[in-house]
C-alpha cells in the first residue's frame, strides 16, 4: 500500500532562490500536517490543512513560508527567497479522520541552502 | 521553551537487555502521547501510544509508562533486538477542535549492541 510520499528528497538552493516541497498522503486521509526538523532536534510543528482548508498555521515562521491543499489532496510547502536558516528536513503527515492522533509520516524533503 | 523534553541524548543498550527512554512535559494541557522510532532518510515510524486516562499500554516488546503528576513518560523495550537501533522520540498533543498537533522531543539514540 502507498504511504506519505514527498518529493524532492534532496534540494539544495542558493541564498535567494524560491523552492516549492510536494507532499502526497495517503489516499483518502482528511488531515495533513508540515513539520519542520532541524538537525538535532525534532520535528516542529508548521501548519495543518483538513481537505483543502488551512485551519492552522501558526507554526510558520516567517511570510516567506506558504502552503497549499487545493483540491484537498496532494500539498505544496513553498518557500520563497530562501535563508540559510531555512535548511532542515521538512516532513509532511497525514491521518485518516480529524480526530486522530497517530499521524503517517514521508520519508521528508531534506533542504539545504548555500 | 521545550514542551516536551529528552534528556538523554543516546542510550547504549546490549541486546536482550531491557531498554528506557525517559521524556518529560511541562503542558498540562497534553492528553495523548506517543512514540516514533526513525532510522536515517527516513521519516519517524509510530510506534506506541498512551491516552493521558490510562497509565500504561503494552504492545508486544514495547511498553510505555505515564506518570501524570510527574509529567513524565517512559518507553521500555525488552528485550532489546540490534534492529531497535534507530531514534526515539517522544511526541505529546492536547486534543483540539481541529488537527491534532504533535509537540516533539529532540530525541534519543538508542543503540542495541549485539
Amino acid at each position: 500500500g502507498a504511504g506519505v510520499s514527498q518529493s524532492p528528497r534532496y534540494k539544495v538552493a542558493k541564498r535567494g532562490q524560491d523552492v516549492a516541497l510536494r507532499c502526497d498522503p495517503i489516499s483518502g486521509h482528511v488531515s495533513l500536517f508540515w513539520y519542520q526538523q532541524a538537525l538535532g532536534q525534532g520535528p516542529e510543528f508548521l501548519t495543518y490543512f483538513q481537505n483543502e482548508a488551512q485551519l492552522d498555521k501558526s507554526g510558520l515562521p516567517s511570510d516567506r513560508f506558504f502552503a497549499e491543499r487545493p483540491e484537498g489532496s496532494v500539498s505544496t510547502l513553498k518557500i520563497q527567497r530562501t535563508q540559510q536558516e531555512d535548511s532542515a528536513v521538512y516532513l509532511c503527515a497525514s491521518t485518516k479522520r480529524v480526530s486522530s492522533y497517530e499521524q503517517y509520516f514521508g520519508p521528508g524533503t531534506r533542504l539545504t541552502v548555500t | 521553551d521545550q514542551q516536551v523534553k529528552q534528556n538523554s541524548p543516546s542510550l547504549s543498550v546490549q541486546e536482550g537487555r531491557i531498554s528506557i527512554l525517559n521524556c518529560d512535559y511541562t503542558n498540562s494541557m497534553f492528553d495523548y502521547f506517543l512514540w516514533y522510532k526513525k532510522y536515517p532518510a527516513e521519516g519517524p515510524t509510530f510506534l506506541i501510544s498512551i491516552s493521558s486516562i490510562k497509565d500504561k499500554n503494552e504492545d508486544g516488546r514495547f511498553t510505555v509508562f505515564l506518570n501524570k503528576s510527574a509529567k513524565h513518560l517512559s518507553l521500555h523495550i525488552v528485550p532489546s533486538q540490534p534492529g531497535d537501533s534507530a531514534v526515539y522520540f517522544c511526541a505529546a498533543s492536547a486534543t483540539m477542535e481541529y488537527g491534532n498537533k504533535l509537540v516533539f522531543g529532540a530525541g534519543t539514540i538508542l543503540r542495541v549492541k549485539s
